[in-house]
């Protein structure tokens, strides 16, 4: 199975402040053929269901804000939130869908200093 | 709007069998593959099994190969998990998910909200 590994576990920003959150898969996710990296991102808040936020490593899912980005590629990722407002306060999971089985990181905690 | 909707979580002493179901709405159901993911505090967000948009592709952890059984009704645009001899490392909120096309591995478009099983004697 590909094991994916967040890092920090958790990171506190101010408001307004960049938040940079990392993902490493132990193998390779880039399917050559079609040059795309099978990983996507996922923020969770309190109580509620895991909603995509960014696909294909750097693509965003309809409706979110131009604040979040992903970037990277291979085995090395990260989800960018350019500055951190309130309602970013919650959990967030990178996953790999390259193939069977899918995996989660283990989340990283995001919160206001 | 696209919604899942998961029913049939509850408690259940260990052996014991559990069907959940997930009825969506707002989407042509069958143009997608539908998975079920677990999360508990312990292991975190994991998959659990898969069905292709057509039935006729499925998928399973290790973990619950076995004793669990994905199906869909796409006239009902429902979708199933029959689980069976559980296991008190089964406890977990249960959620289905969308895949983004009709088959394979997926990144996850829709969740519902999810039901929790607790298996507990």
């Amino acid at each position: 199975d590909i094991v994916m590994t967040q890092s920090p576990d958790s990171l506190a920003v101010s408001l307004g402040e960049r938040a940079t959150i990392n993902c490493k898969s132990s193998q390779s996710v880039f399917f050559t053929s079609n040059k795309k990296d099978y990983l996507a991102w996922y923020q969770q808040k309190p109580g509620q269901a895991p909603k995509l936020l960014i696909y294909w490593a750097s693509s965003r899912a309809s409706g979110v804000p131009d604040r979040f980005s992903g970037s990277g590629s291979g085995t090395d990722f990260t989800l960018t939130i350019s500055s951190l407002q309130a309602e970013d306060v919650a959990i967030y999971y990178c996953q790999h869908y390259y193939t069977f089985p899918v995996t989660f990181g283990q989340g990283t905690s995001v919160e206001v200093k | 709007d696209v919604q899942l909707v998961e029913s049939g979580g509850t408690l259940v002493e260990p052996g014991g069998s559990l069907r959940l179901t997930c009825v969506a709405s707002g989407f042509t159901f069958d143009d997608h593959a539908m998975h079920w993911v677990r999360q508990t505090p312990d292991k975190g967000l994991e998959w659990v099994s898969s069905i292709s948009w057509n039935g006729y592709s499925i998928g399973y952890a290790p973990s619950v190969k076995g004793r669990f059984t994905i199906s869909r009704d796409n006239a009902k645009n429902s979708l199933f998990l029959q689980m069976t001899s559980l296991r008190t490392e089964d406890t977990a909120f249960y959620y289905c998910g969308r895949a983004h096309q009709r088959d394979t591995a997926s990144y996850y478009d829709a969740w519902g909200q999810g039901t929790l099983v607790t298996v507990s004697s």
